[in-house]
């Protein structure tokens, strides 16, 4: 397995604008998590999914953020519209109820 | 909800010296205790977890500790090398609901 695959690397968007995160959990994991990493607040939980069903998005920190998790194979995670203090590390991790792997994550910055 | 609280934020060796870094945690229900590598421009990457009805598990030169009653676990690295370099993050879980909480992480450099 090709671990966790996250897209894009790297995005750069102005202030205003629509940004979509892509994940590929790995196949045959039944959770999928959403973290948020910046130097402030380190590693931030910011959603997680069961079996395509989102459990707990207490973390998610406005309304401009949402998260889909369409089908076992992808998820999204949506910021509309972005702000530069959304700038971070954003990473993807699926689990299936053990240890958590994560992707390479998305480096987002808001300009 | 969980609270974990790791130290040191920084921790400089000299290579093939020893480092040990330490976390607490608040919910004492948490029963899953993973650490995870995180090395520049990367993911974290899971290294080694502990279970909370075991009290020490090692895995070459990484060994990780837990004391339940007073709700700490720490990571040893023996024999340090260059490589070992990184991030370290730990965190605590209720195994069930997945809900992981990380610490803040600890700079790990190793001096050649």
């Amino acid at each position: 397995d090709a671990g966790v695959i996250q897209s894009p690397r790297h995005e750069v968007t102005e202030m205003g604008q629509e940004v979509t995160l892509r994940c590929k959990p790995i196949s045959g994991h039944d959770y999928l998590f959403w973290y948020r990493q910046t130097m402030m607040r380190g590693l931030e939980l910011l959603i997680y999914f069961n079996n395509n069903v989102p459990i707990d998005d207490s973390g998610m920190p406005e309304d401009r953020f949402s998260a889909k998790m369409p089908n076992a194979s992808f998820s999204t995670l949506k910021i509309q519209p972005s702000e530069p203090r959304d700038s971070a590390v954003y990473f993807c991790a699926s689990s299936n109820r053990g240890s958590a792997f994560f992707g390479q994550g998305t480096r987002l910055t808001v300009v | 909800g969980e609270n974990v609280e790791q130290h040191p934020s920084t921790l400089s060796v000299q290579e093939g010296d020893s480092a040990v870094i330490k976390c607490t945690y608040s919910d004492s229900a948490s029963n899953y205790f993973p650490w995870y590598k995180q090395e520049l421009g990367k993911g974290p990457q899971l290294i080694i977890d502990i279970r909370s009805n075991v009290g020490e598990k090692k895995d070459q030169r990484i060994a990780v500790t837990l004391n339940k009653t007073a709700k700490h676990f720490s990571l040893h690295i023996t024999e340090t090398q260059p490589e070992d370099s990184a991030v370290y993050f730990c965190a605590a879980s209720l195994r069930n609901n997945n809900d992981m909480r990380f610490g803040a992480g600890t700079r790990l450099t190793v001096k050649p």
